[in-house]
């Protein structure tokens, strides 16, 4: 058991272009979570995956962002044309198919100047 | 929706000390899981304890126990002898409060261990 591992952990961009982070989850695990925080809060939700299938977005998940789990292993979330109000830390969990407990990565720092 | 209120956003005690941080929330639900998070300064988030609400005895973990209070809505960390590496981020996590598994996080208590 390694781990969630997510990558890059840092990104810096310019605004307008697009990013994609990736997540690995612990072995076996079937459910993924994608959330963000900004600095000095908690983590907000954006999605969830169970398997490949995605069963929930917040409202926060604009349809700039998109997220994938292909094979319902790895996971991208993706931004389009990105926006200064998207700097955050990108963080990834999972969790067993059985309780609510969730394991999380390292995140992804994003900045965009 | 569902709120998670920490009304304490920093916190300091002594090395050895005990401390206890609040965590109160809003659900409709009568069966949720609830979570404490450590995030270490710029490490990952780690979980702490878990509390099924279906259970009336309080989770414990080592020098870590929570007073789960499901009426009154209220779940806090009692953290005993406190040690400088139990510095961090502390967020209250309710899961299920909305029969969805996502975590609803509250904006934290900074808890300081001071020498």
């Amino acid at each position: 058991d390694t781990g969630v591992s997510q990558n890059p952990r840092h990104k810096i961009t310019k605004r307008g272009q697009n990013v994609t982070f990736r997540c690995d989850p612990i072995s076996e695990h079937n459910r993924l979570y994608w959330y963000r925080q900004t600095l000095g809060q908690g983590p907000e939700f954006l999605t969830y995956f169970q398997n490949e299938a995605q069963l929930e977005k917040s409202r926060l998940l604009s349809d700039r962002f998109s997220a994938e789990r292909p094979k319902g292993s790895f996971s991208t979330l993706e931004i389009q044309r990105t926006e200064q109000g998207d700097s955050a830390m990108y963080l990834c969990a999972s969790s067993p198919g059985t309780g609510y407990e969730q394991y999380f990565g390292p995140g992804t720092r994003l900045t965009v100047t | 929706a569902q709120t998670v209120t920490q009304s304490q956003p920093e916190m300091s005690v002594q090395e050895a000390e005990t401390v206890t941080l609040s965590c109160t929330y809003d659900t409709s639900e009568s069966n949720y899981y609830l979570f404490w998070y450590k995030q270490p300064p710029s490490r990952q988030m780690i979980l702490v304890i878990r509390q099924e609400a279906y259970k009336q005895q309080n989770a414990t973990e080592n020098r870590f126990s929570v007073n789960f209070q499901k009426a009154a809505k209220s779940f806090s960390l009692k953290i005993s002898d406190s040690q400088l590496g139990d510095t961090a981020m502390y967020f209250c996590a309710p899961s299920g409060m909305d029969s969805s598994y996502k975590l609803i996080f509250g904006s934290g208590t900074r808890l300081l261990v001071r020498p």
